[in-house]
């Protein structure tokens, strides 16, 4: 069974400041999707990534998958208290989804 | 458009009574899932529906849990008995191809 492990496991910050946030597997992803998820809602998908070394951008997130296929990380620039939330990386195996541990996010003004 | 709809928002119950959850999936969707969420193992599937069948439940606990989908718009969960370590929240997502759309969850407490 695939694990996925993401650091750090929690994140205070203050508005402005930038972040990384990393998932690593103990086996190569077929695909690796990162959610967000606020309190009291379901996850939200942010990015899906499929080649390795791939970098996507998503207004201040910018997500890159690592050339072997088994790690990725999040890099948030300028972070603001809406992107407080807990983040979720996930590998997609035709439809099933395996969800890392979560790195909770908090972002202060 | 309504997204996924789950029911009951909050379940407080007592070990021992059943507890059954309820999820309406995005019209169109024909594949439905059945996640549950804790601190401790973080978020699991438990089951999941292809065009209302049952296609991998390999996450489901044990016995005490079933879940059903007699037809395209409508899923259950059931617990029977429930027992305190099965206080989470259950989520139920839909897709059609690729992304998965969460509800908002139903948050059980078994006392």
């Amino acid at each position: 069974t695939q694990l996925l492990e993401q650091s750090p496991q929690f994140l205070s910050i203050q508005e402005g400041e930038n972040l990384t946030v990393y998932c690593n597997s103990s086996s190569v992803f077929s695909s690796l999707q990162w959610y967000r998820q606020e309190p009291g809602e379901g996850p939200v998908l942010l990015v899906t990534v499929v080649t390795g070394g791939e970098v996507k951008k998503l207004k201040r997130l910018t997500f890159q998958f690592g050339d072997a296929r088994k790690d990725s990380s999040l890099h948030i620039t300028a972070a603001q208290p809406g992107d407080t939330g807990l983040y979720l990386c996930a590998s997609r195996n035709t439809d099933k989804l395996i969800f890392g541990t979560g790195t909770r996010l908090q972002v202060f003004p | 458009d309504a997204g996924v709809i789950q029911s009951p928002r909050h379940e407080v119950t007592e070990m021992g009574q059943e507890v059954t959850l309820r999820c309406k999936p995005i019209s169109g969707h024909n594949s439905l899932f059945w996640y549950r969420q804790t601190m401790m193992r973080g978020l699991e599937l438990l089951i999941y529906f292809n065009n209302n069948v049952p296609i991998d439940d390999s996450g489901m606990p044990e016995d005490r849990f079933s879940a059903k989908m007699p037809n395209a718009s409508f899923s259950t969960l059931k617990i029977q008995p429930s027992e305190p370590r099965d206080s989470a929240v259950y989520f139920c997502a839909s897709s059609l191809v690729g992304e998965q759309f969460f509800g908002p969850g139903t948050r059980l407490t078994v006392l």
